[in-house]
């Protein structure tokens, strides 16, 4: 059974810090994983998605690199701003088809300081 | 181009009764999941629809259920609604290609809050 984790559970930083989230899981024959964003209340936004042939990918401030064998994948944000502050979760998905679910982990909450 | 709706976005409901959650999802996208989210379990999967048939079903009892229709649409209902029942459920979307529906990302709904008193 897939297990996703990550680490650290809260984290609260001064605007303008780069950081980075991390993410492990147990079964390594993933098809992609995702990087979501979450507001309070709100549904989950997709940030980054990697295939399970891919090192990396970047959209603006973010990088996301996955290293498939070692079960690992993070998130980085560069610059960080208030506006940042969010819940951000990883999922990944076993196959290609549907009837592939999502596992995800338990979430970072990170918060942004003025 | 619209994103994933759901309705209602919130409903209070009593134990005992059945409620009926709605979603649509992104034009051309043919897959949709269902997830249920609450603080102490985080997001559990629910079931995957595709083509109106259900794909995969999580480990949820049978007094959940789902349907999708033929335009995409799907709808999950909850029979016999217990306390443990209040969660955000969300509804997620997938363009999918060929005839085993091979998954693209996926987009989340804003959820329906449910609350059962």
């Amino acid at each position: 059974k897939q297990e996703v984790t990550q680490i650290p559970a809260a984290l609260s930083v001064p605007e303008g810090e780069n950081l980075v989230l991390n993410c492990s899981f147990t079964d390594s024959a993933i098809y992609n994983l995702q990087w979501f964003r979450q507001d309070p209340g709100k549904g989950l936004t997709s940030l980054l998605l990697i295939q399970s042939s891919q090192r990396e990918q970047t959209s603006g401030r973010l990088n996301a690199s996955l290293d498939k064998s070692s079960g690992r994948s993070t998130l980085y944000i560069a610059a960080s701003q208030p506006g940042d502050s969010a819940t951000y979760l990883c999922a990944v998905r076993r196959g290609e088809t549907s009837g592939s679910r999502l596992t995800f982990g338990e979430g970072t909450q990170l918060t942004v300081n003025p | 181009k619209a994103g994933v709706t759901q309705t209602p976005r919130y409903l209070i409901k009593t134990r005992g009764q059945q409620v009926t959650l709605s979603c649509s999802p992104i034009s051309g996208h043919r897959s949709v999941s269902w997830y249920q989210q609450t603080p102490g379990q985080g997001l559990q999967f629910l079931f995957e629809y595709f083509s109106e048939t259900q794909r995969n079903k999580g480990n949820f009892p049978g007094r959940f259920s789902g349907r999708q229709f033929s335009n995409s649409r799907s709808e999950m209902n909850v029979s016999t609604l217990e306390l443990g029942d209040s969660a955000l459920y969300l509804c997620a979307s997938s363009r999918s290609s060929g005839l085993a529906g091979i998954l693209g990302e996926q987009f989340f709904g804003p959820g329906t809050r449910l609350t059962v008193l």
